[in-house]
């Protein structure tokens, strides 16, 4: 079965600077990968997701996630943040492109802003 | 459109108390899942639907809880009877494959 590692519970980072979320992925084939937001007492958005082809991908709000299959890594970042970034961050892996069966998540990255 | 809808967005209740929590997808996906998310275990899938069959349900706790989905715009997740550690969130989400997944906004389940 697949599962997803996001070592980082928690993650503080000063308004402006950079940031990246760390997700580690367990599955035997290639997988589906895709990074949701939470914002406190809300649904989750997708930010980006990576089905095949460039391992870069680019989202909204700015982020972006590098595929690595070597580090079976898809890492999170952004250049700078800003306050209402703030929020849960969630990486996933699905069997398919995510719409056919269901994603397995980490159990989240919880990132405070520092003004 | 309006996104996927969920209701109630609150619901309190009392140990032993049947649950219904109401979805409705986005017009025209044809996939719902529902996922259920706690502290202690995150965000679990516990039952998906494509085309208004059921997949997989391997994600259900128990025989307390049921879903069906009647039709393409409506689903229904029941506890019978409910017990405080089924107290959560539960997402309903939908697609249209092979897309991503549409979450709603949740449905907060406390069972006192």
């Amino acid at each position: 079965a697949q599962s997803v590692t996001q070592p980082d519970i928690h993650i503080t980072v000063s308004e402006g600077a950079s940031l990246e979320l760390r997700c580690n992925y367990s599955y035997g084939a290639t997988p589906y990968l895709f990074w949701y937001v939470q914002s406190p007492g809300q649904g989750l958005q997708l930010l980006l997701k990576y089905f095949s082809g460039d391992t870069l991908v680019q989202g909204i709000k700015g982020f972006e996630a590098e595929f690595k299959r070597s580090q079976s890594s898809f890492n999170l970042r952004k250049p700078s943040v800003h306050w209402s970034d703030a929020a849960e961050y969630f990486c996933a892996v699905g069997l398919s492109g995510g719409g056919a069966d269901g994603l397995t998540f980490g159990k989240g990255t919880h990132l405070i802003i520092q003004p | 459109d309006a996104g996927v809808i969920q209701s109630p967005r609150h619901e309190v209740t009392e140990m032993g108390q049947e649950v219904t929590l109401r979805c409705k997808p986005i017009s025209g996906h044809n996939s719902l899942f529902w996922y259920r998310q706690t502290m202690m275990r995150g965000l679990e899938l516990l039952i998906y639907f494509n085309n208004n069959v059921p997949i997989d349900d391997s994600g259900m706790p128990e025989d307390r809880f049921s879903a069906k989905m009647p039709n393409a715009s409506f689903s229904t997740l029941k506890i019978q009877p409910s017990e405080p550690r089924d107290s959560a969130v539960y997402f309903c989400a939908s697609s249209f494959v092979p897309s991503e997944q549409y979450f709603g906004p949740g449905t907060r389940l406390t069972v006192t």
